[in-house]
């Protein structure tokens, strides 16, 4: 079953808007939620993570929200622009470093 | 350093074929795992290792076999392709306590 669900599957943005993903996990164990960008050809890179005992992380445009009692955080990414385009990732890692994706939205920036 | 290197970059197999796929990380890094990419689907955990001689199974490890007699090196074994098995494989490493894994770029695999 899949323990982190992801959305939306695509997006699509305009120059300077505001990206927002969204995630939403089942597993209690997880104690580290990152967020991984891909791009075409490539693996996946670690772009920003948080861990459950903060409601908020911000490194540059990009800012984790968390909401431990609802299970939900989100990504959002401010002034988006068009090299933001890629493919993200949510996931959930337990202690033991098992880490598990969600299905991953297509993020596209118009210029 | 170079990183997380997977070997080869593209792969085409005829089903009951066996294969190797080669991942090596320079990193010193205890942990080390293999996913599969599937469209829609993210990435699946297939196996992975915290270290040296030991080995687990993530959600999806039919059909594959792990090693881990190196700190460096844990290749994925492919014991009879099946077309289900077309994906692209990525392997990952982290040292102990770290955040984030460090992912290779991946190994296209095509079962016909």
């Amino acid at each position: 079953q899949q323990q982190v669900k992801q959305s939306p599957q695509s997006l699509i943005v305009q120059k300077g808007g505001i990206s927002i993903i969204n995630c939403a996990y089942e597993n209690t164990a997880f104690d580290y939620f990152p967020w991984y960008q891909q791009f075409p050809g490539k693996g996946p890179a670690l772009l920003i993570a948080i861990r459950p005992d903060v409601s908020e992380k911000k490194e540059g445009r990009f800012t984790i929200s968390f909401n431990k009692s609802a299970k939900q955080f989100s990504l959002h990414i401010m002034d988006s622009q068009p090299g933001d385009s890629a493919t993200y990732f949510c996931a959930g890692e337990t202690s033991g470093s098992r880490l598990t994706f969600g299905e991953g939205t297509q993020l596209t920036v118009n210029p | 350093n170079a990183g997380v290197t997977q070997t080869p970059k593209f792969q085409v197999l005829k089903t009951g074929q066996s294969m190797t796929l080669q991942c090596a990380q320079d990193m010193n890094h205890e942990y080390m795992s293999w996913y599969r990419q599937d469209p829609g689907m993210g990435l699946r955990l297939i196996h992975y290792s915290v270290g040296a001689g030991i080995t687990d199974q993530g959600e999806v490890p039919n059909g594959y076999n792990v090693s881990r007699s190196t700190t460096e090196d844990f290749p994925l074994r492919l014991l009879s392709a099946a077309p289900s098995q077309t994906s692209v494989y990525f392997c990952a490493s982290r040292v102990t306590g770290g955040s984030g894994y460090t992912f290779g770029s991946g190994t296209r695999l095509t079962v016909v």
